[in-house]
């Protein structure tokens, strides 16, 4: 079966500007992840979807972060304005159901702001 | 919210060696414990997980064992391989749809020849 597909692969951007990235998760995956990993460390979720509805945004910094996966199946995660800070790997990973909890990642995107 | 502590930051090792990699976990209700092998530059891959209803758990070279007691688990590398250096992590997750998973900081092990 394809895997999560993720584009695009690599972004550099100045600061203040602004960024998305889309993800297509496996066929029939209810469940829908975008992760950020900073250089260095473990992802951190930003936000989670189930189906169309999200399940917890909780870590996602709202001021400048948004995410929507408006049928249910592919999403797009922006950010408005960059800050230096936002560079790392943004992963996006699904699952068949919350509840069936192996997660399949995509291959990421590594922004860069300079 | 849950808190994933993972040592060490760092394993060296001999091939043939055995590598042994520690999480420990804050939030009781977490029921779900996955390992992810990174290799530079790709995506993180499910290798093992363990559910708490579970002390232990094999596939060939690699076990993962699971104290709810004291909450900590624990990775289990036997007979390592040069193609074993990548970064490892663990993760906890709770039951239901909006519990977070929470990984570690990640582990790098070197496999030397």
């Amino acid at each position: 079966e394809a895997g999560v597909a993720q584009s695009p692969r690599y972004k550099i951007i100045e600061k203040r500007q602004s960024v998305a990235f889309w993800c297509n998760p496996i066929s029939g995956h209810a469940t829908l992840y975008w992760y950020q990993q900073i250089l260095g460390q473990g992802p951190k979720l930003l936000i989670q979807f189930q189906n169309n509805g999200v399940v917890d945004d909780s870590q996602l910094p709202k001021d400048r972060f948004s995410a929507e996966r408006l049928k249910g199946v592919d999403s797009t995660l922006k950010i408005q304005p960059a800050k230096l800070e936002d560079s790392a790997v943004y992963l996006c990973a699904s699952s068949l159901l919350a509840g069936v909890n192996e997660q399949f990642f995509g291959p990421g995107t590594r922004l860069t702001v300079l | 919210g849950e808190n994933v502590e993972q040592h060490p930051s760092t394993l060296s090792v001999q091939e043939g060696d055995s590598a042994v990699i520690k999480c420990t976990y804050s939030d009781s209700a977490s029921n779900y414990f996955p390992w992810y092998k990174q290799e530079l530059g790709k995506r993180p891959q499910l290798i093992i997980d363990i559910r708490s209803n579970v002390g232990e758990k094999k596939d060939q070279r690699i076990a993962v064992t699971l104290n709810k007691t004291a909450k900590h688990f624990s990775l289990h590398i036997t007979e390592t391989q040069p193609e074993d250096s990548a970064v490892y992590f663990c993760a906890a997750k709770g039951s239901g749809g909006s519990y977070i998973p929470t990984f570690g900081r990640g582990t790098s092990l070197i496999v030397h020849p």
